[in-house]
């Protein structure tokens, strides 16, 4: 069964500690890893697509990696408005159907001052 | 600013009530999907247009209707709603539904629902 799973569920960082928010997937016919940024009562903001292991993004204080079986969202000196859910989601191909984007549980990220 | 619009921001409604609600987007987009969100859960897909045609139905059930009117419009009918219904719902669109590509959404701000 397709599967992405998002850890950790929570991160409180203080601001100027960096760290990384993990996606790991089993996802058959993969065409892309993609993630999204939520703010909350808001849709998700999307970020970065990567497609190939060995790939990389970079965005403001973001960065994102991808390898065979993971793909990392590295947070670089986070500030306070860098506070929000981070979604990573695999896109799977389905026959006559079209992308099917399977979404982790998410990463809330709180950076306080 | 989102350049897909969904209205309303927030809807009230009573198990018998029938509402609508609508989605926006003209930025030529060819694929239009109806997600369903809990609090702290992420999107469920309910529904994917592509090319105005109805391609995937994630077996919702039928007091939820969708249509596509046309390219830019998307409407998701509500009938005969249960409590357990209430949620954020989000409408997205991309630029094609069958290539790579097809994973880089642009969602709306949300109808939060309310059913009572």
């Amino acid at each position: 069964e397709d599967q992405v799973t998002q850890s950790p569920e929570a991160l409180r960082l203080q601001e100027g500690e960096s760290s990384s928010l993990n996606c790991s997937y089993t996802v058959s016919g993969l065409r892309g890893l993609f993630w999204y940024r939520q703010d909350p009562g808001k849709g998700p903001e999307f970020l970065f697509t990567l497609y190939s292991a060995g790939e990389e993004k970079e965005k403001e204080r973001l960065k994102a990696t991808l390898t065979k079986k993971e793909s990392f969202l590295h947070i670089t000196a986070p500030k306070p408005e860098d506070s929000a859910t981070y979604l990573c989601a695999a896109l799977s191909l389905v026959y006559n159907q079209g992308g099917k984007l399977i979404f982790g549980q998410g990463t809330e990220l709180s950076v306080k001052p | 600013d989102t350049e897909v619009t969904q209205t309303p921001k927030h809807l009230v409604m009573g198990m018998t009530n029938k509402k609508s609600l609508k989605c926006e987007q003209h930025m030529g987009h060819r694929a239009m999907y109806w997600y369903k969100q809990k609090a702290k859960k992420p999107p469920e897909l309910m529904f994917v247009y592509s090319y105005e045609k109805l391609s995937i139905n994630e077996s919702v059930p039928s007091r939820f209707s969708p249509e596509c009117p046309n390219s830019s419009l998307l409407n998701l009918h509500l009938h005969a709603l249960q409590p357990e219904d209430s949620a954020l719902y989000l409408c997205a669109s991309s630029r094609t539904p069958d290539r790579d590509r097809s994973g880089e959404l642009f969602f709306g701000e949300g109808s939060r629902l309310t059913v009572l």
